[in-house]
């Protein structure tokens, strides 16, 4: 069973469109984190979440990013403008009980075309 | 320098074979550390974590040495099922980014 589940599993969106991620925690917990993957390279950070802000944020994470938790649940990741370089594998992941290790969801495989 | 360094592999070995993989950490500051299983197009599991006095779960056997700031991962007894990358990742203080490695594939063959 998944710690957190995201949808879409796969969405293919044109180079400059807006994409949303979602996920969705399967129980009440405050970190939340976002991390890529390009095809072939390691998983790299985008940003970090506690008690709905944004607590650490990488370089990659630039202004064409940003996130939030609208409803108090559900946890997105906005790409405002794509570019052929953001298709990648987008994970979103929940802390553990003392917030050391993290727990993955299943991913979205974004592809920009 | 890169921040968790491991060799790529990919690692090719028998049922029942032993291997070890290590992985270099360039923070000193780095409180926690771990090793995740990546299978092909799946997400990171976390398949343990590595305390300095090592640990075991099974077949894995971790360990950790800061003052080299240097992790392995010792397979015992490998199985087809264990073929898969193996990601060292290290962390900050709570809250802090996990930093990935770029991982080590195993492959396991009967």
């Amino acid at each position: 069973e998944p710690e957190v589940t995201q949808t879409p599993s796969h969405q293919v969106t044109q180079m400059g469109q807006e994409v949303i991620l979602r996920c969705v925690p399967i129980s009440n917990h405050l970190y939340f984190y976002w991390y890529r993957q390009i095809l072939g390279q390691k998983v790299e950070f985008l940003v970090s979440f506690y008690n709905n802000e944004i607590s650490e944020k990488s370089e990659i994470f630039d202004d064409q990013f940003s996130v939030e938790r609208p409803d108090g649940s559900n946890f997105t990741l906005k790409i405002r403008s794509t570019k052929l370089e953001d298709s990648a594998m987008y994970f979103c992941a929940r802390g553990g009980a003392m917030n050391t290790e993290a727990f993955f969801g299943q991913g979205t495989r974004l592809t920009v075309v | 320098r890169k921040e968790v360094e491991q060799d790529p592999g990919p690692f090719n070995v028998p049922e029942g074979a032993t291997v070890a993989f290590n992985c270099t950490y360039s923070n000193s500051a780095s409180q926690s550390f771990f090793w995740y299983r990546q299978d092909c197009r799946k997400e990171p599991k976390l398949l343990m974590s590595v305390y300095s006095s090592g640990n075991e779960d099974g077949r894995f056997t971790a360990q950790l040495n800061r003052a080299s700031q240097y992790i392995s991962l010792l397979i015992r007894d490998s199985k087809l099922s264990d073929s898969a990358t193996y990601l060292c990742v290290v962390k900050g203080q709570a809250g802090t980014a996990l930093i990935f490695g770029k991982g080590t594939t195993l492959s396991v063959s009967s």
